[in-house]
């Protein structure tokens, strides 16, 4: 079976300080890899994926098959980062299965 | 601009009703989810479709059925209301692709009184 784990509920940090989400996962063949973000009052939506290797908004997140990790980074937090943060997989090639989510990580920034 | 709209953003009902929660997405996507969301346990899968009057089950299918007659639309049925059941209820479609991105309705909160 499929999982993902997200051990913090909860994060604050401070406006400039980094932040690192965390995410584990277990799944027995090749992943895909998501984080999704959700602002207040808004719907949920891709931050980033895995297969995209890019930088969205100063996040980065590596794919470490080695520890199954796929932890979200950003070097210098802004107060417009915080919201809910939940990491997913999939799978299955095609998507059609749809995404297993972890609990989701509340970042608070603190001015 | 890519749409995902459920047809109600709050619902409140009564314990036995049948209740229907529609969502509708104008992307011609093959895939169709729905998820329902609750503080401390994330996102849960119910049901999914990869396809028209196709229907799978998710991780959390009891006491909810779908139905998906046209490629756009995809509705959620709870057959008879429980309390248990009051959550967000989150609808989402996507391509059929690898690292595709599942673009998310506004939410339904149904409260089963």
């Amino acid at each position: 079976a499929q999982r993902v784990t997200q051990p913090e509920k909860l994060l604050s940090v401070f406006k400039g300080a980094p932040v690192e989400l965390k995410c584990n996962y277990s799944y027995s063949g090749s992943p895909e890899l998501f984080w999704y973000v959700q602002y207040s009052r808004q719907r949920l939506q891709l931050l980033l994926r895995h297969i995209s290797r890019e930088s969205i908004k100063g996040f980065t997140a590596d794919l470490n098959k080695g520890e199954t990790s796929f932890h979200l980074k950003k070097p210098f937090a802004q107060e417009e980062d915080s919201a809910m943060y939940y990491c997913a997989l999939s799978g299955r090639g095609g998507g059609a299965d749809g995404l297993t989510f972890g609990k989701g990580t509340h970042l608070i920034i603190q001015p | 601009d890519v749409k995902v709209t459920q047809s109600s953003r709050y619902l409140v009902k009564r314990t036995g009703e049948k209740v229907f929660l529609e969502c509708v997405q104008d992307m011609d996507h093959e895939n169709m989810f729905w998820y329902r969301q609750d503080p401390g346990l994330g996102l849960r899968l119910i049901y999914f479709s990869y396809d028209v009057k196709m229907k799978e089950k998710g991780d959390i299918p009891e006491g909810y059925s779908v139905s998906r007659e046209k490629k756009e639309r995809f509705s959620l049925i709870l057959e008879s209301a429980s309390t248990n059941q009051t959550s967000m209820y989150l609808c989402a479609s996507s391509r059929f692709g690898v690292g595709t991105e599942a673009f998310f309705g506004q939410g339904t909160r149904l409260t089963v009184v």
